[in-house]
């Protein structure tokens, strides 16, 4: 299986920030690596498929960048909905896996 | 708009099979794969497997000897039985959308609101 690595495993910031986490693979995956949100009590919500596209009716602020073993979610611009968990995914092949998740505090 | 939609009992005993089914409802559930996910309380999600509309299925291997997922297109929905269940296997259990045919780029992109299921006698 490929493991997925989220870092940190959780932060604190204040809206406005840019905010930055990281995902690193196990092993190559080139750009199949997906990027999910979390709120307590619902299901994750697609943000990035492929590395770097932007899920449809997901804002501007989240951006996706990275290929290979190491990619990074940014949110430019934190606003207080985005207080949440993040995960990362592999696609590249099955089982399909999940990083730890990256849980965003506010500060 | 794309809605799933899981059932089954919330309340499972040790030993017994853990029984659940989506429901697909806004979109055809032709042409594309369909996942299990679960999320034990407090923990990350752990794939379980996904089935093509057409049946061929995959799973993942810590879990292949005790699940079975199936589907039935003519009701639009799928389902999961899991098998001799512990309380490790306590979790909310989701279903999802997986990417379509011939789409390279496998996410999951629309999810049911999850059911908690608790293994305890």
């Amino acid at each position: 299986d490929i493991q997925m690595t989220q870092s940190p495993s959780s932060l604190s910031a204040s809206s406005g920030n840019r905010v930055t986490i990281t995902c690193r693979a196990s092993q190559t995956i080139s750009s199949y690596l997906n990027w999910y949100q979390q709120k307590p009590g619902k299901a994750p919500k697609l943000l990035i498929y492929a590395a770097s596209s932007l899920q449809s009716g997901v804002p501007s602020r989240f951006s996706g960048s990275g290929s290979g073993t190491d990619f990074t979610l940014t949110i430019s611009g934190l606003q207080p909905e985005d207080f949440a968990t993040y995960y990362c995914q592999q696609s590249y092949n099955t089982p399909r896996t999940f990083g730890g998740g990256t849980k965003v505090e506010i500060k | 708009q794309v809605q799933l939609q899981e059932s089954g009992p919330g309340l499972v005993k040790p030993s017994d099979t853990l029984s659940l089914t989506c429901t697909v409802s806004g979109d055809s559930i032709s042409s594309y794969y369909w996942s299990w996910i679960r999320q034990p309380p407090g923990k990350g999600l752990e794939w379980i497997g996904h089935i093509f509309y057409s049946g061929s299925t995959n799973y993942n291997p810590s879990l292949k000897s005790r699940v079975t997922i199936s589907v039935d297109t003519s009701k639009s929905q799928f389902s999961l039985k899991l098998s001799s269940v512990t309380a490790a296997d306590t979790a909310v259990y989701y279903c999802a959308r997986g990417e379509f045919t011939n789409d390279v780029w496998a996410r999951f992109d629309y999810w049911g609101q999850g059911t908690l299921v608790t293994v305890s006698s």
